[in-house]
């Protein structure tokens, strides 16, 4: 298995931008976490999806941030319009138990 | 108060040594307690996990549960330069799914 996979890895973008960030959770897995880690916070659950039914996105920051799992393959996370203070890594995670972190995408916001 | 407190460090030992990593939480409904190790620049992976009161050993580690303390601690026994990374300290309900992570303590093995 390829474990979790998410695209880009990187991106650098300009504030006002839509910005989209992808996961294709582990197969077989019903559960998918989208987590931003930062030095000041650390890392935090923005929102979890259980057999892509959205079940608590109590960690999204604001209504800029958007999350969707259209099927069992494949997660989004969209901000929208981006802001400098958005720059982080953002992990996708899926589980089984325990949880399976993808490489996550670091996200520079100019 | 954060839900789970770690001391950030750098906590430095000498190759060889033992190293202890603490962990604090604020939810006595925590039922489930993890240790990810994660490399700069690299993702999370899971090192350990301990469902009980007592310790739970699995090679070089060893992570200690006590419940009425909500105190969680992972020992790197024979440290090497390999252990050094960041270790996070993580904590999930009873029937929950979400893990509650530290900021984590950052471990520095020295030659």
């Amino acid at each position: 298995d390829a474990g979790v996979i998410q695209s880009p890895r990187h991106e650098v973008t300009e504030m006002g931008q839509e910005v989209t960030l992808r996961c294709k959770p582990i197969s077989g897995h019903d559960y998918l976490f989208w987590y931003r880690q930062t030095m000041m916070r650390g890392l935090e659950l923005l929102i979890y999806f259980n057999n892509n039914v959205p079940i608590d996105d109590s960690g999204m920051p604001e209504d800029r941030f958007s999350a969707k799992m259209p099927n069992a393959s494949f997660s989004t996370l969209k901000i929208q319009p981006s802001e400098p203070r958005d720059s982080a890594v953002y992990f996708c995670a899926s589980r089984g138990d325990p949880q399976y972190f993808g490489p996550g995408t670091r996200l520079t916001v100019l | 108060q954060k839900e789970v407190e770690q001391n950030s460090g750098p906590l430095s030992v000498p190759e060889g040594a033992i190293a202890s990593l603490n962990c604090t939480y604020s939810d006595r409904g925590s039922q489930s307690f993890f240790w990810y190790r994660q490399y700069s620049g690299k993702s999370p992976e899971l090192i350990m996990s301990i469902y009980s009161n007592g310790d739970k050993e699995d090679g070089r580690f060893t992570a200690q549960l006590n419940k009425a303390s909500q105190y969680v601690s992972l020992l790197i026994r024979d440290s090497q330069p390999s252990d050094s990374a960041t270790y996070l300290c993580a904590v999930r309900r009873g029937g929950g799914n979400k893990l509650t992570f530290g900021t984590g303590t950052q471990l520095k093995v020295e030659l």
